[in-house]
């Protein structure tokens, strides 16, 4: 079985804190993402990476920068936390099938963070 | 409007009752699908996916897919207490290129 592991389950950070979210896959999978969830507006990509030092801009990705060092590793990194980064952070990687898109990604069981 | 729609319920039904949750999504060159289950405080695990049109089956779980009015459902028959959790179907392929387009979620309930 693909796991996915996120560092914390539960975090809790002040403003202005740079805050790392660390997440590590063992299923030698291309393509890792990170997700925020948030209560009525579902999955939204922060960013994502296809390879090892590689990384693509999702959705939302201001206020975010991520790291890919090792192909099972990609951290998240919040570089002066504020109240409105409080959410459910959730990575998930998958393999890639090319031009028809992503196999189906597996995801961690996420870090909720809470931005004092 | 969104790439996929889904109703957030929540749906409350008896044990042992066929569940039917839908998607509609607005991009057709989406070619998998994809439905995930989520259990509070849990992340979201892979239940079925698949390709293009037609029917998927795998044990209680039903998926099935037409692209023609772009409509995604899972089935759930004989229902169990065990399935209330929160269903979130996917799409991705095509013009979406590396990403995964994931609906909000629909909260179940299935009372014993």
């Amino acid at each position: 079985d693909v796991k996915v592991t996120q560092s914390s389950r539960y975090l809790v950070k002040r403003t202005g804190e740079k805050v790392f979210l660390e997440c590590v896959q063992d299923m030698d999978h291309e393509n890792m993402f990170w997700y925020r969830q948030d209560p009525g507006l579902g999955l939204r990509l922060i960013y994502f990476s296809y390879d090892v030092k590689m990384k693509e801009k999702g959705d939302i990705p201001e206020g975010y920068s991520v790291s890919r060092e090792k192909k099972e590793r990609f951290s998240l990194i919040l570089e002066s936390a504020s109240t409105n980064q409080t959410s459910m952070y959730l990575c998930a990687s998958s393999l890639s099938w090319g031009t028809a898109g992503n196999q189906p990604q597996h995801f961690g069981d996420g870090t909720r963070l809470s931005i004092l | 409007q969104k790439e996929v729609e889904q109703d957030p319920g929540p749906l409350s039904v008896p044990e042992g009752a066929i569940v039917s949750l839908n998607c509609t999504y607005s991009n057709s060159a989406f070619q998998y699908f994809m439905w995930y289950r989520q259990y509070s405080r849990k992340g979201p695990e892979l239940l079925m996916y698949t390709y293009s049109s037609g029917n998927k089956e795998d044990g209680r779980f039903t998926a099935q897919v037409d692209k023609s009015s772009k409509y995604i459902s899972l089935f759930i028959r004989d229902s169990q207490p065990s399935d209330s959790a929160t269903y979130l179907c996917a799409g991705t392929g095509g013009t979406g290129g590396f990403k995964t387009i994931f609906g909000a979620g629909t909260r179940l309930f299935v009372k014993a």
